[in-house]
């Protein structure tokens, strides 16, 4: 157990919808990070939050929005789904922002119909 | 462009059988390289960082070492739950964690 959390487990929506996926960091940890993993793209970094504020993005689309609140829990919100969304979306947190060791949450499963 | 190369892409050993994976990486400025592990539809495992060259990690059967330009897993006599998928990521210039796309090693008893 890496002391990551992410909620839910499991989500299955329908295109055009749009999903809340949450993640809570481990204690002491500031950074927070997504990743999308899809079976033909592998893990793709989207965006990190450090202490509140954006501080590096990757390819993340435009539909894709994301914040980390004062309690360091942060949330990545996905709008007008479409079917090339479904994959596993992990969060990851680190103490540092920069060249620190990743500890990744078990992730959300996305299923898009 | 900076990229993470792994290979093999699968392997399977017998149990006992020692084998290595390669991580190479073109990054003009190397700040951290990382192995993982990762179970099917799991969240990836860490397993180390290496720093610099020459940096060697070990943790029961798995020993990570780092050169210029690439990386090494070695696998001690696997065990059947040596199993997944090792995943190899490094930081870049701009801070970023790139990924390879994995060797999926497979242990049979």
């Amino acid at each position: 157990d890496s002391g990551v959390t992410q909620t839910p487990k499991h989500l299955i929506t329908a295109t055009g919808q749009r999903v809340t996926l949450r993640c809570s960091p481990r204690s002491g940890d500031l950074s927070v990070y997504w990743y999308q993993q899809s079976l033909d793209q592998g893990l793709q970094f989207l965006i990190q939050y450090y202490n509140g504020e954006e501080r590096a993005k990757g390819n993340i689309l435009e539909r894709f929005s994301a914040q980390q609140f004062p309690d360091l829990h942060s949330e990545l919100n996905l709008s007008s789904l479409e079917l090339g969304d479904s994959a596993l979306y992990f969060c990851a947190s680190s103490v540092l922002a920069l060249a620190d060791t990743q500890y990744f949450g078990p992730g959300t499963r996305l299923t898009v119909l | 462009e900076d990229q993470v190369t792994q290979s093999p892409e699968a392997l399977r050993l017998q149990e006992g059988e020692s084998s290595s994976l390669n991580c190479s990486y073109t990054v003009s400025g190397l700040r951290g390289l990382f192995w993982y592990r990762q179970d099917p539809g799991k969240g990836p495992e860490f397993l180390f960082t290496l720093y610099s060259a020459g940096e060697e990690k070990e943790k029961e059967r798995l020993k990570a070492t780092l050169t210029k330009k690439e990386s090494f897993l070695h696998i001690t006599a696997p065990k059947p739950e040596d199993s997944a998928t090792y995943l190899c990521a490094v930081h870049l210039n701009d801070y970023k964690l790139s990924f390879g796309a994995g060797t999926t090693v497979t242990v049979r008893a």
